[in-house]
């Protein structure tokens, strides 16, 4: 059972847009930042977003990240078949230390 | 170009030890800057991450695996090993190592990873 609640899948068109959602509790998501991986079958995991809306050098803008509360999102725009990927959530609980999401797989339709 | 590369036995009877290594290239484990860390993904669930440590900082256990687990430093060898005892299968699972920056002010940030090992735990 995972800490932090994200929906199971999520689809859109190519070109559209997809949000991932990551929701969590006032001992992680409320008080640290969120980061954002990309799952591929049978490759390294990527850090897509960190600090709840930073990316890392290489990460396109078409990539986003934002925080409310004890909440954050995953925006993914102009989708391309490359994107079709399981996307986690991930943050620090103070008292079960790093925690991820239930993971969401993203289809482009 | 930071890179990781776990290694170790893809199947492991129950009530065994599983053990695993990772090496890291293009950066040094002895720094003080990043924790090294074990990530763990069961067939068809999430992640959860096993646990962490730094030169003179550590290890962090998750606390559900915190009697079972060893994680160990190599300077030497500029690798790091995971040790979880008493193995189920509910520990198979593709096993990752990954680089992990964790700051005072609250962030958290997995920035490279291996690919994964694979372990099956099975008589």
């Amino acid at each position: 059972q995972s800490v932090l609640t994200q929906p199971p899948s999520v689809s859109a068109a190519p070109g559209q847009k997809v949000t991932v959602s990551c929701s969590g509790s006032s001992s992680n998501i409320g008080i640290n930042y969120v980061s954002w991986y990309q799952l591929l079958p049978g490759t390294a995991p990527k850090l897509l977003i960190y600090d709840n809306d930073k990316r890392p050098s290489g990460i396109p803008d078409r990539f986003s990240g934002s925080k409310s509360g004890t909440s954050a999102t995953l925006g993914i725009t102009g989708l391309q078949t490359g994107d079709e990927a399981d996307y986690y959530c991930g943050s620090w609980d103070r008292s079960l230390g790093e925690v991820f999401g239930s993971g969401t797989k993203v289809t482009v339709l | 170009q930071v890179q990781l590369q776990e290694s170790g036995p893809g199947l492991v009877k129950p009530s065994e030890t599983l053990s695993l290594t990772c090496s890291v290239s293009g950066d040094s484990i002895s720094s003080s800057s990043y924790f090294w860390a074990w990530v763990r993904q069961p067939p068809g669930k999430g992640l959860e991450w096993i646990g962490s440590l730094r030169y003179n900082d550590g290890p962090y256990y998750s606390p559900p695996l915190s009697s079972r687990v060893t994680i160990s430093l190599d300077t030497s060898k500029n690798h790091f090993s995971l040790k979880l005892s008493s193995v189920t299968a509910a520990d198979t699972a593709l096993y990752y190592c990954a680089r992990l920056e964790r700051t005072g002010h609250g962030s958290s940030v997995f920035d490279y990873w291996g690919q994964g090992n694979l372990v099956t735990v099975s008589s």
